[in-house]
């Protein structure tokens, strides 16, 4: 069964500091990976794709890895800000025309 | 340009009402689907559709129903409102062409079933 997994589920941390957000798939056969940021009361927005031959991209102060041998991707915040509080949602793309497998997200706090 | 536009977004039902969700896009993509969010479940597919007269079922689709006359829009009705039925709605739009086609969200619809 195409299954994304997130984790941590939740996490706190100190403006500044810096995170990384882990997503394991099983998603087979593997297309792409999108990392979406969604904050309290909108809807999600792409922050970054990885492609099966991509193993790191940035994208400001977030950059995204991707092993596609083991299925792992992370996400990691640099000098975390206010503003970065907010869901962030790991979706994988199988090849054909088929529907995007969500993770539940993992909902990061950054507080002063 | 409005990207995915989706009203009402609150809404407040009692049980057995019915009622239709809009959602509109004016980027001409062929691949539209609603999606509920629950505390803890992430988003869950409910129907999708990769063009005009086209709709399947997703992961969750008992309750609702969907048509797709237009590129434009996707409405999802929901004809005997339940309990059960109270989450956030989203809608959201991407190409069809390519397997790395971004989907592009709406706001939101807040939806109370009382």
């Amino acid at each position: 069964k195409n299954q994304v997994e997130q984790s941590p589920q939740s996490l706190i941390i100190l403006e500044g500091k810096n995170c990384t957000l882990q997503c394991n798939y099983t998603v087979s056969p593997f297309s792409n990976l999108r990392w979406y940021k969604q904050d309290t009361g909108r809807g999600p927005v792409s922050l970054t794709i990885m492609t099966f031959s991509e193993n790191t991209k940035s994208n400001g102060r977030y950059t995204a890895t991707l092993d596609a041998d083991t299925k792992k991707s992370s996400l990691h915040i640099t000098a975390s800000q206010l503003s970065d509080s907010a869901s962030y949602i790991c979706v994988v793309k199988n090849s054909g025309n088929t529907p995007l497998v969500f993770g539940k997200g993992t909902r990061l706090s950054v507080i002063a | 340009n409005a990207g995915v536009t989706q009203t009402p977004k609150f809404q407040v039902l009692k049980t057995g009402q019915s009622m239709t969700l809009q959602c509109a896009q004016d980027m001409n993509h062929e691949y539209m689907s609603w999606y509920r969010q629950d505390p803890g479940m992430g988003l869950r597919l409910i129907h999708y559709s990769v063009g005009a007269g086209i709709t399947d079922q997703g992961e969750v689709p008992n309750g609702y129903n969907v048509s797709r006359s237009t590129t434009e829009d996707f409405p999802l009705r929901l004809l005997s409102a339940a309990p059960s039925q109270t989450s956030v709605y989203f809608c959201a739009s991407s190409w069809t062409g390519g397997n790395s086609a971004e989907a592009f969200f709406g706001q939101g619809t807040r939806l109370t079933v009382v």
